[in-house]
């Protein structure tokens, strides 16, 4: 079964700050790697994913994400954190899952989330 | 184009009472998902669709129904409220169900069952 962690329940950083929010996943198979964020009161936005191909994947509002098939990371990471970042991030990975039917689909599992903090 | 929305946007139950959340998307996606959200966790799967009239459980069924008639709308359906489902509720879709994927969720329902 495939899961993911964010080892990280909060990060604090100041703004202009590089940040940096982690995330390890397990899967059996080639791993197909999501960010999303999430603003108060807010559903959730896509950031970016890792496919295939190159291991630095760049996304929305100047994120990025590097791939480390090594280490199953899939840390995402900014070079100058902005206040307006502040949010609640989500890692998660996509397998194919098979319903009784036979219908496969890509589920996507969920980290647990980590709140991100950004300081004036 | 509005994308995924969710109605209402917070809703308070009694325990015992039933009600449907409404999503609807204009984006002529296939596939539909319905997830809670529960404080200090990810999102779990409630149910799923890959069409019209095609539904499936997710991880998380008890307790919940869904239909899909058409491709732009999913609701999903509590039959008789318990505390246990006091969380928030989103809905997502995607063109298609592949491996890789995008999933688009809406704003979320907030449902307080007391």
């Amino acid at each position: 079964a495939q899961s993911v962690a964010q080892p990280e329940d909060q990060v604090n950083v100041a703004e202009g700050n590089p940040l940096t929010v982690k995330c390890t996943y397990s899967v059996s198979g080639n791993p197909y790697l999501f960010w999303y964020v999430q603003y108060p009161n807010r559903g959730l936005q896509f950031l970016l994913k890792y496919i295939t191909g190159d291991n630095l994947v760049k996304g929305s509002y100047g994120f990025e994400a590097e791939f480390n098939k090594s280490q199953t990371s899939f840390h995402l990471k900014k070079p100058s954190a902005l206040v307006s970042d502040s949010a609640l991030y989500f890692c998660a990975v996509s397998q194919t899952e098979q319903n009784a039917g036979g219908t496969s689909y890509g589920k996507l599992t969920f980290g647990q989330g980590t709140i991100l903090t950004v300081h004036p | 184009n509005a994308g995924v929305t969710q109605t209402p946007k917070f809703r308070i139950l009694k325990i015992g009472q039933s009600m449907t959340l409404q999503c609807t998307q204009d984006m002529n996606h296939n596939y539909m998902y319905w997830y809670r959200q529960d404080p200090g966790m990810g999102l779990k799967l409630i149910y799923y669709s890959v069409g019209a009239g095609i539904t499936d459980k997710g991880e998380v069924p008890n307790g919940y129904n869904v239909s899909r008639s058409t491709t732009e709308d999913f609701p999903l359906r509590l039959e008789l409220a318990a505390p246990s489902q006091t969380s928030v509720y989103f809905c997502a879709s995607s063109v298609q169900g592949r491996l890789g994927g995008t999933q688009y969720f809406g704003p979320g329902t907030r449902l307080l069952v007391l």
